[in-house]
């Protein structure tokens, strides 16, 4: 595709369920990094791949997060038990190469209500 | 660990104005550093990209320089435009750690018509 794809664009869902965010990285792009962005700051990083391999997950706040990129393109990062707290804006983020610019879909919202 | 700051939060300037950014970083090690334009409820784009080994970089009416023994870079915008208005990122990845990103809490930019 032309740039970073992410969906859903929204979701809403009830404290203490299961839900999958979905990013579609450019072609050929072997980084791919997840980040958090709450109201009023910057973005913070959760997790970042190259390839098929989680290279940093410093980031992820807890075991409830969890994110997979079985096939080096595709990632889905996966929340458990959401809690209101993890209300935020979920961006996916990929590069040609580690280091290189980083180019940013459009996001998530998550709210959990 | 490196912390990156972005001063002012808030700027409101009149049309036509020449205009600074500010971003300063803790850690002058640093891979790169990436300045980004964030639009309400939207993802990142990304404006200018500096390498470590760079002084500068520039796109049309942006321009941004990097000062790594002081910890500092600066976006100029020139000849501001209402279209400009948004909230500007800074970013640095760090050479001691993986290729994520630190970013700012970011500058929100008015430009009045």
């Amino acid at each position: 595709g032309a740039g970073v794809s992410q969906t859903p664009s929204n979701k809403v869902t009830e404290k203490g369920k299961y839900v999958e965010l979905r990013c579609d990285p450019i072609s050929g792009h072997t980084a791919l990094y997840w980040y958090r962005q709450s109201l009023g700051q910057g973005p913070e990083f959760l997790i970042y791949f190259q390839g098929t391999g989680a290279a940093d997950d410093s980031g992820l706040p807890n075991d409830r997060f969890f994110a997979v990129r079985p096939e080096g393109s595709v990632s889905t990062l996966k929340i458990q038990r959401t809690e209101r707290g993890d209300s935020a804006v979920y961006l996916c983020a990929s590069s040609l190469v580690n280091g290189g610019e980083q180019f940013f879909g459009p996001g998530t919202r998550l709210t959990v209500l | 660990k490196q912390e990156v700051t972005q001063i002012p939060a808030a700027l409101s300037v009149p049309e036509g104005e020449n205009l600074v950014l500010n971003c300063s970083f803790t850690d002058s090690a640093i891979y790169n550093l990436q300045w980004f334009r964030q639009d309400p409820g939207k993802g990142l784009t990304s404006l200018l990209l500096i390498q470590s080994s760079q002084r500068e970089q520039t796109s049309g009416r942006l321009n941004a320089s990097l000062d790594k023994s002081s910890g500092r870079s600066t976006l100029y915008i020139a000849a501001s435009q209402p279209g400009d208005s948004a909230t500007y990122l800074c970013a640095v990845i760090t050479t001691s750690g993986t290729y994520k990103y630190i970013f700012g809490t970011g500058t929100r930019l008015k430009v009045l018509a």
